[in-house]
């Protein structure tokens, strides 16, 4: 089956950026959308399409994509920010969705 | 704003079913995609199915093929997840979820707007 790859984990300094990857074949057809899930939380939606931000979403976080492989970048990263990240897109056959591993972000 | 409030928490026996429910305020699933997303403790998100109005019917991740149901109420703006032969291992947290704007195929999809989770408990 389809399978978006991941880092488990990244850590970061308060104030400094933090990327996290997402990877897949179908990647260069297909957009992705990003999560943002706290402890105990329902999952948040940050980025859409690639590179979008959803209303009540904070500037420093945005969205690149090159080839297989899109980003989600942190900038000046806040405490706040400490939680896991689930990078979403649809399968080959476009009929259906799934999201990566997940990447726990902490801040030091 | 769009809100969607999911039925309370289950303890279910294996080999049964449960029927999760998703009412949404502020707005219905007539043409937008609602989506099933669960999450097994300490776990990952897993997309289970979702229903795209523009498809018509529903589609279902290939590990839940047979054993998942979801269905919409357009009378009561409510979404339902049913999932049968429960085991141990569908124990989870499961969410309803559903998107933000119109979108013509699942690769266009994302959720803007999540309930607050069923927490689902198999055992004996």
């Amino acid at each position: 089956s389809y399978e978006l790859t991941q880092p488990p984990s990244v850590s970061v300094s308060p104030g400094q950026t933090a990327r996290i990857t997402c990877s897949g074949d179908a990647l260069p057809n297909h957009y992705v959308s990003w999560y943002q899930q706290r402890p105990g939380q329902a999952p948040v939606l940050v980025i859409f399409k690639d590179t979008e931000r959803p209303p009540g979403i904070p500037e420093r976080f945005s969205g690149s994509s090159s080839g297989s492989a899109v980003t989600l970048t942190i900038s000046g990263v806040q405490a706040v920010d400490e939680a896991d990240y689930y990078c979403q897109s649809a399968d080959t056959t476009d009929s259906s969705l799934v999201f990566g591993g997940g990447t726990k972000l902490t801040v030091l | 704003q769009v809100q969607l409030v999911q039925s309370g928490s289950e303890v279910k026996k294996p080999g049964s079913l449960v029927k999760v429910s998703c009412k949404a305020s502020g707005g219905t699933f007539k043409s937008y995609a609602v989506g099933w997303v669960r999450q097994a403790p300490g776990q990952g998100l897993e997309w289970m199915g979702g229903i795209l109005p523009v498809l018509g019917s529903p589609t279902y991740a290939p590990e839940l093929q047979g054993r998942v149901t979801i269905t919409t109420d357009e009378s009561t703006s409510t979404a339902y997840l049913e999932l049968r032969t429960l085991t141990a291992a569908d124990t989870a947290v499961y969410y309803c979820a559903r998107e933000g704007r119109y979108s013509s195929n699942w690769a266009m999809v994302h959720f803007n707007y999540w309930g607050q989770g069923t927490l689902v408990t198999v055992s004996s």
